[in-house]
């Protein structure tokens, strides 16, 4: 079975700084899809950024951007310039074959003045 | 676009009442899953339907949740009888096609309070 791995439960960046949540996977497959979601206090669940396991290229939206190290299993989210409004709770999700969304435990960002 | 919609948005019951929690999926959508989100569990897969036909309900986690989609703007989570262990936010999620291809579009959660 799949896994996510979030090792930071809570993390916390100035504002316009740079932050970068870590999160690790487990897999046997070789094609799958990676996600970050953002849950803010409203508790929706809102799409951050995905990553296609096949393609190479690190995505990137806006002062979103991720380091997908698919060797390690690795897929990390950089925000660059952190904003009040980033300030919520983030959770890395991987997809494959199977088709289910698999959630980590989710990191909580905390954005200072 | 309006959006995965879900009703109640909270809910507030008793031990051994029965409660019902809907969703409206986005119109055009062919997939639909149930989550249950709890401090301890963290975010949980419940059941997943694709063209209205449940595909894999093993996270449910007992005989007392059900869910149906009898149709592609409708499904119902059905928690009878309810218990305080099962206090949690509910959220439905829609996608095109599959997860694999498409990303989730989450409703704003059922924050269900078992007392």
């Amino acid at each position: 079975a799949q896994t996510v791995t979030q090792s930071q439960p809570e993390m916390s960046v100035q504002e316009a700084e740079t932050v970068t949540l870590s999160c690790t996977y487990d897999t046997s497959e070789s094609d799958y899809y990676l996600f970050w979601y953002k849950q803010p206090p409203s508790r929706q669940m809102i799409l951050v950024i995905r990553q296609e396991a096949y393609k190479q290229q690190n995505a990137t939206e806006n002062r979103f951007s991720v380091n997908f190290q698919k060797a390690a299993k690795s897929f990390s989210l950089k925000i660059s310039d952190s904003q009040l409004g980033d300030a919520a709770m983030y959770f890395c999700a991987y997809t494959g074959t199977a088709s289910k969304l698999t959630f980590g435990t989710g990191t909580r960002l905390q954005v200072t003045l | 676009d309006a959006g995965v919609i879900q009703s109640p948005r909270h809910e507030v019951t008793e031990m051994g009442q029965e409660v019902t929690l809907r969703c409206k999926p986005i119109s055009g959508h062919n997939s639909l899953f149930w989550y249950r989100q709890t401090m301890m569990r963290g975010l949980e897969l419940l059941i997943y339907f694709n063209n209205n036909v449940p595909i894999d309900d093993s996270g449910m986690p007992e005989d007392r949740f059900s869910a149906k989609m009898p149709n592609a703007s409708f499904s119902t989570l059905k928690i009878q009888p309810s218990e305080p262990r099962d206090s949690a936010v509910y959220f439905c999620a829609s996608s095109f096609g599959t997860t694999f291809f498409s990303p989730l579009h989450f409703g704003n959660g059922t924050r269900l309070t078992v007392t």
